[in-house]
Parts: C-alpha cells; structure tokens; sequence
C-alpha cells in the first residue's frame, strides 16, 4: 500500500518558468512533510519541509503547500532554472515513529533552456 | 565534513555470496537508516537503529541484517545474496526531535547480484 504518491514520473518546464511537483498522502499520522532532490550517482538531499500543523512554507526559490483537507502537497518551484533538473521525492514522517521517511517514487523534473 | 560516508560505492556479487555495506557519519547522529532504491518504488526503508545499541525492522527487512557497531558506523549484511537485492543502497542519518524531521544521506552503494 502506496501512503505517499507522487503520480507524476515527469515534468518538463522551460528555464524561468515555475515548476509544481505534486505528492498524495493517505495516513493522516504524518507529521512532517520532506522534498528531498536527487541527481544521478548521488544520494538525495534534503531541500525543505513543513509540519502538518502549517500549510505553506517558503525558502528562497522553493514553496512547499499543505493541503490537510485533501491530504496533498505541491513544491513550487520559481523561477525553473536548469540546475533543478534531477528527480524530486516527497517523504513524511509518522508522529512517534523515530524519524522513519515513508517516500513515494518520485518526479523526474527537466528543466529546459 | 563528510557527512554520511558509504562504502563500496560499487559491488557485483554472485547469487549466494555475502557481503556487508558499511556506513558511517559524523554529525553526532543517534538516528541511522538503511533504504534501497528500485526503479518506480521510490526509497524503501529495509532496517533502522533509532539509537546506539537498538535495531528495528522496516519495510523490506527480509535477507538482510544489520548492526549498531557504535553511535557513528551502522552496518547492512546480505549473508546469501539474491537477484533480487540488486538495488541501490543508501544509509542515512538523522537527529529526532521537535521540529527536526530531516535525514542525511550517504551516495549510496549500486549493488548487482548476478
């Protein structure tokens, strides 16, 4: 049983443009929400998250939203450059499970001159 | 600052063979994990140790095991290899605490089993 889906395996989006990857959750015991960006050869890295008690958290060119009511969340992305093209996970953690990710399958992103 | 250091980064084994992947970090993390990497699954957790000295099942804990050696090293043993553990390896590690969910990852080890 699939809790975290990111329904997406691509996105294609020109350099400048935003760039809205998308992530499905089902248990409602998360408590925190991860992107983590990941380039070939390489482990992934974290890159920003949210508590499920807030519903948008900003760092620089990077926006996640909290949708608790339709248990979904997006990274925004703006402005698109080339360097963020790599393969984006969502994770969340379970409240009291000692730091345990649950991850979906991830978004290919490309980003386009 | 290395981080989380994996070792090999590359291994070919034969069907039956044993190995063990070795991990460790120097960020003073009492929290480490081990995931494998499958095309179109994502990363599933296979064994994590949550502190020195105590391991837990994850996900996809099966012919695998592991061991605590001490706060900063957390090894992953495959005692007769599969096909199907032809996978990519990462360890990670993390700090628990309020507000503090991120994990740090190794570069993964790209195993075969022939």
């Amino acid at each position: 049983d699939q809790q975290v889906k990111q329904n997406s395996p691509s996105l294609s989006v020109q350099e400048g443009r935003i760039s809205i990857l998308n992530c499905d959750y089902t248990n409602s015991m998360f408590d925190y929400f991860l992107w983590y960006k990941k380039y070939p050869a390489e482990g992934p890295t974290f890159l920003i998250s949210i508590s499920s008690i807030k519903d948008k958290n900003e760092d620089g060119r990077f926006t996640v939203f909290l949708n608790k009511s339709a248990k979904h969340l997006s990274l925004h992305i703006v402005p698109s450059q080339p360097g963020d093209s790599a393969v984006y996970f969502c994770a969340a953690r379970i409240t009291g499970g000692g730091n345990k990710l649950t991850f979906g399958t991830g978004t290919q992103l490309k980003v386009e001159l | 600052n290395a981080g989380v250091t994996q070792t090999p980064k590359f291994q070919v084994l034969k069907t039956g063979q044993s190995m063990t992947l070795q991990c460790a970090q120097d960020m003073n993390h009492n929290s480490m994990y081990w995931y494998r990497q499958d095309p179109g699954m994502g990363l599933r957790l296979i064994y994590y140790s949550a502190s020195e000295g105590t391991t837990d099942k994850g996900e996809v804990p099966n012919g695998y095991n592991v061991s605590r050696l001490n706060k900063r090293e957390f090894s992953l043993r495959l005692e007769s290899a599969a096909p199907s553990q032809t996978s990519v390896y990462f360890c990670a590690s993390s700090e628990p605490g309020q507000g503090i969910a991120e994990a740090f990852f190794g570069q993964g080890t790209r195993l075969t089993v022939v």
